[in-house]
């Protein structure tokens, strides 16, 4: 079946760093792929998505691009703030004949001023 | 649109009593999911309706009822709570199997 496998995190960073949680994918189908983001206290919400190879979803400063070649979506940003604390989780849609979503576990990145 | 929208927000259950947590969409989706997220576990599916009339059991299902009542609603019963079942609990609806749309939570803890 399908499956997505993230960094295990939490991720540390001070401020204005650079960013990247990788993230690799399984899939039997062609499925769009997706990052959300979970705030403190909140449910997740679409942060970017691509629907297709060498797409690229951008958003917030957020970038990641669909690699068919590697099974790849990672996700960078150039400099991130003590507001983007927050965990996020990379997944594919559902596909073929299935309803079901696949997620990953979810990497937390706490940045520090 | 409120989007995705759940009740209650918190709740405290004791072993062995019931509730029904409610969730309710007005983005017009046909599907609809009841996760629960716990920590180091990420979220994991405990039911699924596809669409209005259906449902089906997820990746973790024991323990749990649901019943899309109609195409905007789609409740989460707990028929005997148990202290395993103290999680987050997330609604979450799509269209089209693509981009999935989730509601604030509910942080239930059961005693």
């Amino acid at each position: 079946g399908d499956s997505v496998t993230q960094m295990e995190g939490p991720v540390t960073l001070s401020e204005e760093a650079f960013l990247t949680i990788n993230c690799t994918y399984t899939a039997t189908g062609y499925p769009s792929l997706f990052w959300y983001v979970q705030y403190p206290g909140e449910g997740l919400q679409l942060l970017l998505k691509a629907t297709k190879a060498d797409d690229k979803g951008s958003n917030k400063g957020f970038e990641a691009t669909y690699r068919k070649e590697t099974t790849s979506f990672h996700l960078e940003k150039g400099s991130v703030q003590v507001s983007d604390s927050a965990v996020y989780f990379c997944a594919l849609s559902a596909s073929g004949g299935s309803y079901i979503p696949t997620f990953g576990r979810g990497t937390s990145l706490i940045v520090h001023p | 649109n409120a989007g995705v929208t759940q009740t209650p927000k918190f709740q405290v259950l004791k072993t062995g009593q019931s509730m029904t947590l409610q969730c309710a969409q007005d983005m017009n989706h046909n599907s609809m999911y009841w996760y629960r997220q716990d920590p180091g576990m990420g979220l994991r599916l405990i039911y699924y309706s596809a669409s209005e009339g259906t449902t089906d059991k997820g990746e973790v299902p024991n323990g749990y009822n649901v019943s899309r009542l109609n195409k905007r609603e789609f409740s989460l019963r707990l028929e005997s709570a148990a202290p395993s079942q103290t999680s987050v609990y997330f609604c979450a609806s799509t269209d089209n199997k693509y981009e999935q749309y989730f509601g604030p939570g509910t942080r239930l803890t059961v005693t």
